[in-house]
């Protein structure tokens, strides 16, 4: 059974950092893509950031180029989320989601999805 | 700025057919760009439905549908119950690693 574990989520100042986390089980991790999607409180959903199967290749909505990071360890199956000078409309529930296709190096479309952790900024 | 479009909202009666639809400000929506579809109720986490335009996941029936319709991507339900009442958002992939998520539709079964 595939399983995403998010984790990392909490409370933090504008200006402050943090990292989230998604352990996958389930799954050949280093065989998909990834990407974590977003959902403020009361709005639609928002895609963050994806990463491709070995990497190297990472990806970036503009509402978060130059201040977040994500990156994978495929040794510990686990997706991460670097989140820097963070602002109040940041606040969201952060998703991890497993890319559809084998070994395709961008993630288009998602099959499965963590619970999600909430992020709030908040001075 | 790429906009990706839904219907804010729409409503079905139970046993109907609901079309939603996907669509794109700069131009037609086509299978190039892999569209997906996922239901969300409140306070849980998305449900994938469709990818790759008309795939359907792991355990969705098959009153689900996924189609282009003229310029757009478009969801089909038939068969309409109660707990299909819910959000639906569609994704489109722009190349590059890129994705962008609709605002979302709103679908009520009354």
């Amino acid at each position: 059974e595939v399983q995403l574990l998010e984790s990392g989520g909490g409370l933090v100042q504008p200006g402050g950092s943090l990292r989230l986390s998604c352990a996958a089980s389930g799954f050949t991790f280093n065989n998909y893509a990834m990407s974590w999607v977003r959902q403020a409180p009361g709005k639609g959903l928002e895609w963050v950031s994806g990463i491709s199967v070995s990497g190297g290749s990472t990806y970036y909505a503009d509402s978060v180029k130059g201040r977040f990071t994500i990156s994978r360890d495929n040794s510990k199956n686990t997706l991460y989320l670097q989140m820097n000078s963070l602002r109040a409309e940041d606040t969201a529930v952060y998703y991890c989601a497993k890319g559809v296709i084998v070994l395709m190096v961008y993630a288009t479309g998602f099959d499965y999805w963590g619970q999600g952790t909430l992020v709030t900024v908040s001075s | 700025q790429t906009v990706v479009t839904q219907e804010p909202s729409f409503s079905v009666s139970p046993g109907g057919t609901v079309t939603l639809t996907c669509g794109l400000s700069s131009g037609p929506v086509s299978t190039s760009y892999y569209p997906s579809w996922y239901q969300q109720t409140p306070g849980q986490a998305p449900r994938t439905l469709i990818y790759s335009t008309n795939t359907r996941s792991s355990g969705v029936p098959d009153r689900f549908f996924g189609s282009i319709l003229g310029n757009k991507a478009a969801l089909t339900i038939t068969g309409a119950q109660a707990d299909d009442e819910s959000d639906y958002y569609c994704v489109l992939f722009m190349g590059s690693g890129i994705s962008v998520f609709g605002g979302g539709t709103k679908l009520t079964v009354l």
